[in-house]
């Protein structure tokens, strides 16, 4: 089935840093990218997603690239700030279909002031 | 409008005992999925669903079940508990279950097994 990695599972960069957080999919039938975000205690939130017909999608700070061919994506966070310190979630899913979204194993990030 | 609620926020139960964990999604949205978040291992998918019908289902015993009412509120219930269910139980809803649309997740309900 599906299976999305993610790494690192931990992270720790200086404030103003940059972070970069890698995923690597199974289906090579997956066309939509999600990033979620949960801070401590509190629930994830969608804060980033790219469609398989784009290889790059930049909001502020953070960006997202895809190698469709590689079966890889990545999330940059630039800038970094001590409100970007939280758990990153990847993930893969068919896009348009109604099949599971399913995530990768996160990526706790702390950024050190 | 009001954002996904579920209860209770937190339980503790004993092995062999049986949980029932509550979902009410956001006004509209007719499907409610299921994840179960253990540290390390993610947000494991449990199932899905959209009018009153699994449509998707993970790689759970059968122990994991679950139910959706004509409101779209969901159910989910594990059956003879086992340690290893301690988890944090998320569900989240979106307006018809489309893979592309945004997952709006609830606070979660915090299981404890002993």
């Amino acid at each position: 089935g599906e299976n999305v990695e993610q790494h690192p599972s931990t992270l720790s960069v200086q404030e103003g840093d940059s972070a970069v957080i890698k995923c690597t999919y199974s289906d090579s039938a997956s066309n939509y990218f999600p990033w979620y975000k949960q801070e401590l205690g509190k629930r994830p939130q969608l804060i980033i997603d790219i469609r398989s017909n784009v290889g790059e999608k930049k909001d502020q700070r953070i960006a997202v690239t895809l190698n469709k061919t590689a079966k890889h994506f990545s999330l940059h966070i630039t800038e970094t700030q001590p409100e970007d310190s939280a758990v990153y979630f990847c993930a893969a899913s068919r896009g348009t279909s109604y099949d599971k979204v399913i995530f990768g194993p996160g990526t706790s990030l702390s950024v050190i002031p | 409008k009001a954002g996904v609620t579920q209860t209770p926020r937190y339980l503790i139960k004993t092995r062999g005992q049986q949980v029932t964990l509550s979902c009410s999604p956001i006004s509209g949205h007719r499907s409610v999925s299921w994840y179960q978040q253990t540290p390390g291992q993610g947000l494991q998918f449990l199932f899905e669903y959209f009018s009153e019908t699994q449509r998707n289902k993970g790689n759970f015993p059968g122990r994991f079940s679950g139910r959706q009412f004509s409101n779209s509120r969901s159910e989910m219930n594990v059956s003879t508990l086992e340690l290893g269910d301690s988890a944090l139980y998320l569900c989240a809803s979106s307006p018809s279950g489309a893979t592309n649309e945004k997952l709006f997740f609830g606070s979660g309900t915090q299981l404890s097994v002993l």
